[in-house]
């Protein structure tokens, strides 16, 4: 079975600009999570989707925006990039949210660096 | 709000020796924990999970114990290898039973085994 796969996986944009993240999730997985890991921060947490619908949002500003599409697979998109964007993202899948502690399978992220 | 502090930034240890992780956690206690290991530009692998109502629970080489009264879990891993060097997360859900969508994590202790 293959992974979470992110694209792409590096990228380098401007202060200002806006960036668009892709993740397919593993087959069959229909919850897909976001997150922004920093040396200084850890791993924090953006958003989640199931079944093509919001479910929870972490406390990032407005300029940070996620969808997920009907195959699962999902986008996420920050818009008027700061230098304190720079980060690895990360997305993860996770199998049902019917049981809540079902174990997150993350993909190898994409390195952002905004300069 | 719910937070997790890894006691440790970073651990040494000679092989063949166990390697103790502890992850404290300030607020309620968590339906369950899990722990997760990260590779330096991979994304994070799930190891381990453990609910509320277990004292303990192994894999292989791999312990974890969870003591709801200390608010606190234990990772450890015996006969420890340089392979086992990474930097070890632990997680929990963000409120008691909360979704997996919630899951914050630790910011980790990085675990270096010396030959």
């Amino acid at each position: 079975k293959a992974g979470v796969t992110q694209t792409p996986r590096y990228l380098i944009k401007t202060r200002g600009q806006q960036v668009t993240l892709s993740c397919s999730p593993i087959s069959g997985h229909r919850s897909v999570s976001w997150y922004q890991q920093t040396p200084g921060q850890g791993l924090q947490f953006l958003f989640e989707y199931f079944s093509e619908t919001q479910r929870n949002k972490g406390n990032f500003p407005g300029r940070f925006s996620g969808r997920q599409f009907s195959n699962s697979r999902s986008e996420m998109n920050v818009s008027t990039l700061e230098l304190g964007d720079s980060a690895l993202y990360l997305c993860a899948s996770s199998s049902t949210r019917d049981r809540g502690d079902s174990p997150l399978h993350f993909g190898n992220g994409t390195r952002l660096t905004v300069t | 709000s719910q937070k997790i502090e890894q006691n440790s930034e970073a651990l040494n240890i000679q092989e063949g020796k166990t390697a103790t992780l502890t992850c404290n956690y300030t607020n309620y206690s968590p339906a369950y924990l899990q722990w997760y290991r990260q590779d330096p530009g991979r994304g994070p692998v799930f190891l381990l999970l453990i609910r509320e109502n277990e004292k303990e629970k192994r894999k292989e080489r791999l312990k974890v114990t969870f003591d709801t009264t200390l608010k606190q879990s234990l990772f450890h891993i015996t006969a420890s290898q340089p392979a086992d060097s990474a930097t070890y997360l632990c997680a929990l859900p963000e409120g008691h039973g909360g979704s997996q969508g919630n899951l914050i994590f630790g910011k980790g202790t990085k675990l270096s085994v010396k030959p």
